[in-house]
């Protein structure tokens, strides 16, 4: 089975621009997590989605960022316009089974905003 | 203000002793957590779990302790091997709350050969 898929695994981009990390959860999941892992601040929620539709954003940094889940497999977190403190690895992650609070991450995408 | 906290940023062990990782939380509400193990370049896999009305949760070389009154749990992997070499990350979630996990900042566990 296909594990949790992250598209871009790396993405390098000049401060200012638009940069969209892309996530397919297990297919039968039904919450998609967007995590954020810094040195400082170590693995923080940004946002997540239960049967598509957002339940707690309280974790997004600012309005620059933003997040979309279009359909039960795919969800999107775009930063615009990019900051170099935005530079992070972004990982995303599914859960489904009713009663298990076990989530399964993606590979995670690292950003790094020059 | 972190709700849980992992105090020993790095660990190390000799191959076939104990590895002890240790957590603690201070949310009184935290009733279920879990264990993630997380290797470079990949994303943190779930390891172990256990529920508050355990004080013990045992897989194979791996057991989780749960002490609710000091709001602490610890990891025990026995042995060691040196593909447990890794960060593992603790983890605190409120069952019948929201799915939110609460993670730690980690323990990086070297296991010499």
């Amino acid at each position: 089975d296909a594990g949790v898929i992250q598209s871009p695994r790396h993405e390098v981009t000049e401060m200012g621009q638009e940069v969209t990390l892309r996530c397919k959860p297990i297919s039968g999941h039904n919450s998609l997590f967007w995590y954020r892992q810094t040195m400082m601040r170590g693995l923080e929620l940004l946002i997540y989605f239960n049967n598509n539709v957002p339940i707690d954003d309280s974790g997004m940094p600012e309005d620059r960022f933003s997040a979309k889940m279009p359909n039960a497999s795919f969800s999107t977190l775009k930063i615009q316009p990019s900051e170099p403190r935005d530079s992070a690895v972004y990982f995303c992650a599914s859960s489904g089974r009713t009663g298990s609070y076990e989530q399964y991450f993606g590979p995670g995408t690292r950003l790094t905003v020059t | 203000d972190q709700q849980v906290k992992q105090n020993s940023p790095s660990l190390s062990v000799q191959e076939g002793r104990i590895s002890i990782l240790n957590c603690d939380y201070t949310n009184s509400m935290f009733d279920y957590f879990l264990w993630y193990k997380k290797y470079p370049a990949e994303g943190p896999t779930f390891l172990i779990s256990i529920s508050s009305i355990k004080d013990k949760n045992e897989d194979g070389r791996f057991t989780v302790f749960l002490n609710k009154s000091a709001k602490h749990l610890s990891l025990h992997i026995v042995p060691s091997q040196p593909g447990d070499s890794a960060v593992y990350f603790c983890a605190a979630t409120s069952q019948g709350g929201s799915e939110k996990l609460v993670f730690g900042k980690g323990t990086k566990l070297t296991v010499n050969p």
